[in-house]
């Protein structure tokens, strides 16, 4: 079945550290997003990319970065540099192609903590 | 830019009544799309309903259904003969036509279903 794998469902790690969430899709989506999710706050959006080799800042890219080298793949670094990383990270994807309407399907999200 | 509004953070609703959830946004735009998202316990996101800006009539999807006023920049979700199920986390989120294809969220409003 097609759809977004991200791994891992949870993740440890010390402060200072560089982590990479990883995110795999089989949809053979065009653009890729990867949201940040705090209790009170929704969704913010962190990067998307619409094709491959191309990314742009959401709005809260500070502290993070990503790489898109493959259509299937948008790996999101979350680098020492972010000031309070510790929250609920989604990746989606979803067609730019066909119907406009069509939604972002989303992964099953990844659980960070960082002490 | 864009912005949208969940004024209630909590909701409840009886088993088998009626509740509706409020959303409102901000736009200068258009042509745009907007999106109703279901997030359970599991934190998996759902599509639950979705609506062009262009097309005067409500979308509907079994029992939930859209009040979407476009002068009013809002965009509400009816949700009817409620069930234990419906109990989740509800995001309203907004689509533009053009950058990218990222959608925009809400707060959310957590809804939950007394038997």
């Amino acid at each position: 079945d097609g759809g977004i794998t991200q791994s891992p469902k949870y993740l440890f790690r010390k402060e200072g550290q560089n982590v990479t969430l990883s995110c795999e899709q089989n949809l053979n989506h065009d653009a890729m997003y990867w949201y940040r999710q705090d209790p009170g706050q929704g969704l913010r959006l962190i990067y998307y990319s619409q094709i491959v080799n191309d990314f742009q800042k959401g709005d809260i890219a500070e502290g993070y970065s990503v790489s898109r080298e493959k259509k299937e793949s948008f790996p999101l670094t979350v680098t020492s540099a972010q000031k309070n990383p510790t929250a609920f990270y989604l990746c989606a994807s979803s067609s730019t192609s066909g119907r406009k309407d069509s939604p972002l399907h989303f992964g099953n999200g990844t659980r960070l903590t960082v002490t | 830019a864009q912005t949208v509004t969940q004024s209630q953070p909590e909701m409840s609703v009886q088993e088998a009544e009626t509740v509706t959830l409020s959303c409102t946004y901000d736009t200068s735009e258009s042509d745009y799309y907007l999106f109703w998202y279901k997030q359970p316990p599991s934190r998996q996101m759902i599509l639950v309903i979705r609506q062009e800006a262009y097309k005067q009539q409500n979308a509907t999807e079994n029992r939930f259904s859209v009040n979407f006023q476009k002068a009013a920049k809002s965009f509400s979700l009816k949700i009817s003969d409620s069930q234990l199920g419906d109990a989740a986390m509800y995001f309203c989120a907004y689509r533009s036509n053009n950058q990218g294809g990222k959608l925009i969220f809400g707060q959310g409003t957590e809804l939950s279903v007394k038997p």
